[in-house]
């Protein structure tokens, strides 16, 4: 069974640019979940879809953040512009539906270096 | 207060030794808890996961759950040097949501 995927895995930008990153879940998974992680710190959820619903997003900084999961499928999470402070690994986690709806598997994460 | 609080650590144990780490969570409403691990440069992994007061044990590896204290605890036995890592704790939460703890590093020193 093939795990999440995400790319790109590192971008180096320049503070003000925009910066795009996708995921694509595991087959059959309904639930994603994006997450920022600074060093140091434990990951925060910044957006979760149900399919291509929005489940929560209180934690998205929505004047700069966006996300979309266009056919219930794969997502992308846009930041425009960006801050020295989003500089951190983007995490991109899916789960299955139904009784195991709670157990998420992480990708391998995008590095963001904003300069 | 955050919603989840670990100690940073880093934890020290010798090889073959229990490793205990624990979290103790704000929200009296939680309904799971879990456990990742994380290697460094590496994404979480899920290593456990419990729902109800107890204990649940997997191989090495026993989860415990006190909701009255709010307090989730790990232990580890027959520690090895590859058990080395940070682990985070991370608690299911009211209307669904997530939060985790900064995480604890583990060193196991042969």
């Amino acid at each position: 069974e093939a795990g999440v995927a995400q790319s790109p895995r590192y971008k180096i930008i320049e503070k003000r640019q925009s910066v795009a990153f996708w995921c694509n879940p595991i087959s059959g998974h309904a639930t994603l979940y994006w997450y920022q992680q600074i060093l140091g710190q434990g990951p925060k959820l910044l957006i979760q879809f149900q399919n291509n619903g929005v489940v929560d997003d209180s934690q998205l900084p929505k004047d700069r953040f966006s996300a979309e999961r266009l056919k219930g499928v794969d997502s992308t999470l846009k930041i425009q512009p960006a801050k020295l402070e989003d500089s951190a690994v983007y995490l991109c986690a899916s789960s299955f539906p139904g009784p195991r709806f709670d157990e998420q598997y992480f990708g391998p994460g995008t590095r963001l270096t904003v300069t | 207060q955050k919603e989840v609080e670990q100690n940073s650590g880093p934890l020290s144990v010798p090889e073959g030794a229990i490793a205990s780490l624990n979290c103790t969570y704000s929200d009296r409403g939680s309904q799971s808890f879990f456990w990742y691990r994380q290697y460094s440069g590496k994404s979480p992994e899920l290593i456990m996961f419990i729902y109800s007061n107890g204990d649940k044990e997997d191989g090495r590896f026993t989860a415990q759950l006190n909701k009255a204290s709010q307090y989730v605890s790990l232990l580890i036995r027959d520690s090895q040097p590859s058990d080395s890592a940070t682990y985070l704790c991370a608690v299911k939460g009211n209307f669904n949501k997530f939060y985790f703890g900064s995480g604890t590093k583990l060193n196991v020193k042969p």
